[in-house]
């Protein structure tokens, strides 16, 4: 399969913790990177390598993936969290053009 | 530090070609393993992946898109250009470039450029 699948939204109450999830068969070979998105902004890439963080991201940012899912958990979700999140993967040939759908995620 | 800069005409007839040129800095596309990507996003929905251009002039289109699109690369001028044939509404989007690197560990796009917005109307 050539997709990547997150669900469209998910919610979370102020400073709780919250799992942000994408399948695809592709992330058995590849690690995901995630990305943020907050509106009129471009995204910002806040995982690669499915766990490295790139200097200035927030630790309560953090990735894991294990078989043909990724995750990105937000620990302690602040109110700036807010924002749509993409995940990414490479195809099976290994180039980087797969995206999930992307998750609204809320913070109550 | 890697920048880039999206740039291209605001208001798109039906029918017509877009044409976009990202414009960077920071780093080479002659450098082995580099890349420059495409992405649009129509007003409140998805992000959706375009197209690709390798350092060795290697493209990747989306297939749903391959037929309309075109890439280029423009070393010297450290640009990437990317055309659209056909414009419909339905592509009133805005549009990203962004930097990649296949080498080494992956690190995804990163950065991306601030977006442009086109809008196609009669």
């Amino acid at each position: 399969s050539s997709e990547l699948t997150q669900d469209p939204a998910v919610s979370v109450a102020l400073g709780q913790t919250v799992r942000i999830t994408c399948q695809g068969d592709s992330l058995r070979n590849y690690h995901a990177s995630w990305y943020q998105q907050t509106p009129g902004q471009a995204p910002v890439l806040v995982i690669y390598d499915r766990n490295k963080r790139p200097s200035g991201i927030p630790d309560r940012f953090s990735g894991s993936g294990s078989g043909n899912t990724a995750s990105l958990t937000i620990t302690g979700a602040q109110a700036e969290d807010e924002a749509d999140y993409y995940c990414h993967s490479r195809d099976n040939s290994g180039h980087p053009v797969l995206f999930g759908g992307g998750t609204m995620l809320t913070v109550l | 530090q890697i920048t880039l800069k999206e740039s291209g005409p605001t208001l798109v007839k039906p029918t017509q070609t877009l044409t976009l040129t990202c414009t960077f800095s920071g780093f080479s596309l002659s450098t082995s393993g580099l890349g420059v990507g495409w992405f649009r996003q129509p007003p409140g929905k998805a992000l959706e992946w375009l197209a690709l251009i390798y350092w060795n002039d290697d493209k990747r289109y989306s297939p749903s898109l391959r037929s309309r699109l075109t890439l280029t690369k423009d070393t010297s001028k450290n640009q990437v250009v990317l055309t659209m044939t056909n414009m419909d509404p339905v592509d009133t989007a805005t549009y990203f470039c962004a930097h990649t690197s296949i080498l080494g560990v992956p690190r995804g796009y990163d950065p991306w450029g601030q977006g442009t917005l086109a809008t196609v109307s009669s």
